[in-house]
């Protein structure tokens, strides 16, 4: 079946430490997002590419890297810049071509910082 | 800048009973789409309805429909014969239909927690 993988579900880090956060989709899509999810405060995007090799800062960049050199695959850093990485990280695609397209999400993965 | 505002931080419907979430948004624009996502104890957000602007219909599926009010900027969603199922986190978001830049990104409200009482 087609869909959003993530990995780990679960993610423990030290400070100081940097930590890839893996998105990885088979639905042949061309936009991939990502999201920080805490408590009250929504969604919030943090980085989002519509083709390989390109992507864009969203609302909360700082502290934070992505790279897309393939289609399928947007993995996520999180850097030690990040002050307060504990969150949850939320992956999705979409087809960029279409505009009111819906935005499909990974399960997700869940960071502490110890 | 649009915004998306979700008026009802909690709401509680006892089950098979009928439920509204409030949603309204801001925007200058005139043609737009509008979404409500849900996300049940899981955390896997799952698209629930959608709504084209330029569509004076609202959208329907199955016990979920939406009363979208497009001038008064306004777009709630109901959910008839709520199941212990529906328990779950609702959220409004908001879509340009500009295909450019920074207007592909979802604007989200801040979320509902709907829990059905048995």
């Amino acid at each position: 079946d087609g869909g959003i993988t993530q990995s780990p579900k679960y993610l423990f880090r030290k400070e100081g430490q940097n930590v890839t956060l893996s998105c990885e989709q088979n639905l042949n899509h061309d936009a991939m997002y990502w999201y920080r999810q805490d408590p009250g405060q929504g969604l919030r995007l943090i980085y989002y590419s519509q083709i390989v090799n390109d992507f864009q800062k969203g609302d909360i960049a700082e502290g934070y890297s992505v790279s897309r050199e393939k289609k399928e695959s947007f993995p996520l850093t999180v850097t030690s810049a990040q002050k307060n990485p504990t969150a949850f990280y939320l992956c999705a695609s979409s087809k960029a071509q279409i505009a009111g397209g819906e935005q499909f999400f990974g399960p997700g993965t869940r960071l502490t910082v110890l | 800048a649009q915004t998306v505002t979700q008026s009802q931080p909690e709401m509680s419907v006892q089950e098979a009973e009928t439920v509204t979430l409030s949603c309204t948004y801001d925007t200058s624009e005139s043609d737009y789409y509008l979404f409500w996502y849900k996300q049940p104890p899981s955390r896997q957000m799952i698209l629930v309805i959608r709504q084209e602007a330029y569509k004076q219909q609202n959208a329907t599926e199955n016990r979920f429909s939406v009363n979208f009010q497009k001038a008064a900027k306004s777009f709630s969603l109901k959910i008839s014969d709520s199941q212990l199922g529906d328990a779950a986190m609702y959220f409004c978001a908001y879509r340009s239909s500009i295909n450019a830049g920074n207007n592909r990104k979802l604007i989200w409200g801040l979320g509902t927690s709907l829990a059905v009482n048995p």
